[in-house]
């Protein structure tokens, strides 16, 4: 089946700094991708979707100056927490779709962040 | 806001039983209903993708049904087995390409 990879699968930081997240669709075009976040026992709540050569949209609550995500390529998805602070500190996980909705999506491995 | 809801939240079954659980959506503007199992320190693995109302899908012992008019679909597992155990989502998805999660069900089968 189609491969997403999502890297860092770890990363601790010092609070204020910012981090990187990549995600890749390593064997089809993503025009879409999807972030999401994950606290301790809460469902996946979903962040932004990235679309390809636009400005990603975000949903309600997700300041977009602080995660910042570019989408430059068919198969490449960054979300950047700019200034981390410990309550960013969460499971973050990426999804692709080859068709949007109608087709699987396919999920990155996760990264999860802590700040300290 | 779009409400997406499972029960149970945690289910402990024996090796061999049968075993089912609900989704719930909004019915208006549906376009697809998604079933994902994750399994710990995997990513989550799709397991159905669901358009139309009656569908029923199988992929060996688990099977799904998916009602749009009252929004639910059902996840059954026949004779469940240990590799089973993991958390079983689901994802609804509408015409205003809203992607909403559900809390998902923890099934832990027991040997």
């Amino acid at each position: 089946g189609a491969v997403v990879s999502q890297h860092p699968s770890r990363v601790i930081c010092k609070s204020g700094t910012s981090v990187k997240i990549e995600c890749r669709s390593l064997d089809f075009q993503a025009t879409t991708m999807f972030w999401y976040r994950q606290f301790p026992k809460q469902s996946l709540m979903l962040m932004a979707t990235s679309n390809e050569g636009s400005k990603a949209t975000y949903e309600q609550g997700v300041e977009k100056d602080k995660f910042l995500i570019n989408h430059a390529s068919l198969t490449l998805s960054t979300l950047t927490v700019t200034s981390a602070h410990p309550e960013d500190s969460s499971f973050y996980i990426c999804s692709a779709e080859p068709g949007q909705g109608y087709t699987e999506a396919f999920f990155g491995q996760g990264t999860r962040l802590t700040v300290v | 806001i779009l409400n997406v809801e499972q029960s149970p939240q945690s289910l402990h079954v024996q090796e061999g039983d049968s075993t089912n659980f609900t989704c719930s959506f909004p019915s208006s503007n549906f376009y697809a209903l998604h079933w994902y199992r994750w399994e710990t320190a995997k990513s989550p693995e799709a397991l159905f993708v669901m358009t139309l109302n009656g569908d029923e899908k199988k992929k060996g012992r688990i099977s799904a049904t998916l009602n749009t008019k009252e929004g639910y679909s059902y996840l059954y597992i026949k004779g469940s087995q240990p590799e089973d155990s993991a958390t079983y989502l689901c994802a609804f998805f509408n015409y205003g390409q809203n992607f909403v999660f559900g809390p998902g069900t923890r099934l832990s089968v027991l040997p």
